[in-house]
C-alpha cells in the first residue's frame, strides 16, 4: 500500500502520440517529484514542485512537460516521444524540497514503452 | 565526483553472511541520510533513515560518520529476501540525492 498512486501502471505509445502520466499522493505533502529510470541504471531526477511552484529542471528535454495543479497532484505529458525515453517513471513526494526529517515516498511508478 | 558515491557492486554472499555497504558524500551541508532498497523492477522503498548516533533495526544497523562523510549499513544474517539494490540517500537540504546504488545478491 503506498501514499502515491500513479497512473497508468504501463503504457505504450507510439512516437507521435500524446499521452500523461498522472501522480496523486495522499501523504499531505507539498514537494512532489519525477525521476526517471532506465534499465538498469539509477535515478535520474527531473523535475521538483515544491509548493506548486517547479523549483528544478534538470535538463529534461521539451517533450517532458510537467503539471502540477495543486499540491496532491503532478502530472507528465508526453509528446513525440524517442525509443529511448522507454523507461520506469517514478513519481515522489516528501513534506517539503528541503529541511530535516524530511523523508521521500514513491509511486509504484508508470513503466512507458515508446514504439 | 558524484555527491553521492557508492560502490555498486555486485556483492555475491552466502545465506547467514554479514554484509557491508558504505556511501560517501560530498556535500557538508548535508542534513538527513537514509538507506533505500529498491527490488528489480520496482520502487525504493524506504528501510531506515540513519542519526548521527547509528540505529539499528532488526538485522539491520546504520552509522553516519559526518567527520568523514561517509554512511554505512550493516545486514547481519543475510537472507535471500535481502537480495535488491541498496541506495544510499542524502539531503543536502536543497535536495534528496540519490546515490547510484549496491547491488546485493545472498546466495543459497
Amino acid at each position: 500500500e503506498t501514499g502515491v498512486t500513479q497512473t497508468p501502471r504501463h503504457l505504450v505509445m507510439g512516437m507521435t502520440n500524446k499521452k500523461s502520466l498522472k501522480c496523486e499522493q495522499h501523504l499531505g505533502h507539498n514537494a512532489m517529484y519525477w525521476y526517471k529510470q532506465s534499465a538498469k541504471k539509477p535515478l535520474e531526477l527531473m523535475f521538483v514542485y515544491n509548493f506548486k511552484e517547479q523549483t528544478e529542471n534538470n535538463s529534461v528535454p521539451s517533450r517532458f512537460s510537467p503539471e502540477c495543479p495543486n499540491s496532491s497532484h503532478l502530472f507528465l505529458h508526453l509528446h513525440t516521444l524517442q525509443p529511448e525515453d522507454s523507461a520506469l517513471y517514478l513519481c515522489a513526494s516528501s513534506q517539503d524540497q528541503t529541511g530535516r526529517g524530511n523523508t521521500i515516498y514513491f509511486g509504484e511508478g508508470s513503466w512507458l514503452t515508446v514504439v | 565526483r558524484k555527491e553521492v558515491e557508492q560502490d555498486p557492486g555486485p556483492f555475491n554472499v552466502p545465506e547467514g553472511a554479514t554484509v557491508a555497504f558504505n556511501c560517501t558524500y560530498s556535500n557538508s551541508a548535508s542534513q538527513s541520510f537514509f538507506w533505500y532498497r529498491q527490488d528489480c523492477r520496482k520502487e525504493p522503498k524506504l528501510l531506515m533513515s540513519v542519526y548521527s548516533s547509528g540505529n539499528e533495526d532488526g538485522r539491520f544497523t546504520a552509522q553516519l560518520n559526518r567527520a568523514s562523510q561517509y554512511i554505512s549499513l550493516l545486514i547481519r544474517d543475510s537472507k535471500l529476501s535481502d537480495s535488491a539494490t541498496y541506495l544510499c540517500v542524502v539531503n543536502n537540504g536543497q535536495n534528496f540525492v540519490f546515490g547510484p546504488g549496491t547491488r546485493l545478491s545472498v546466495l543459497p
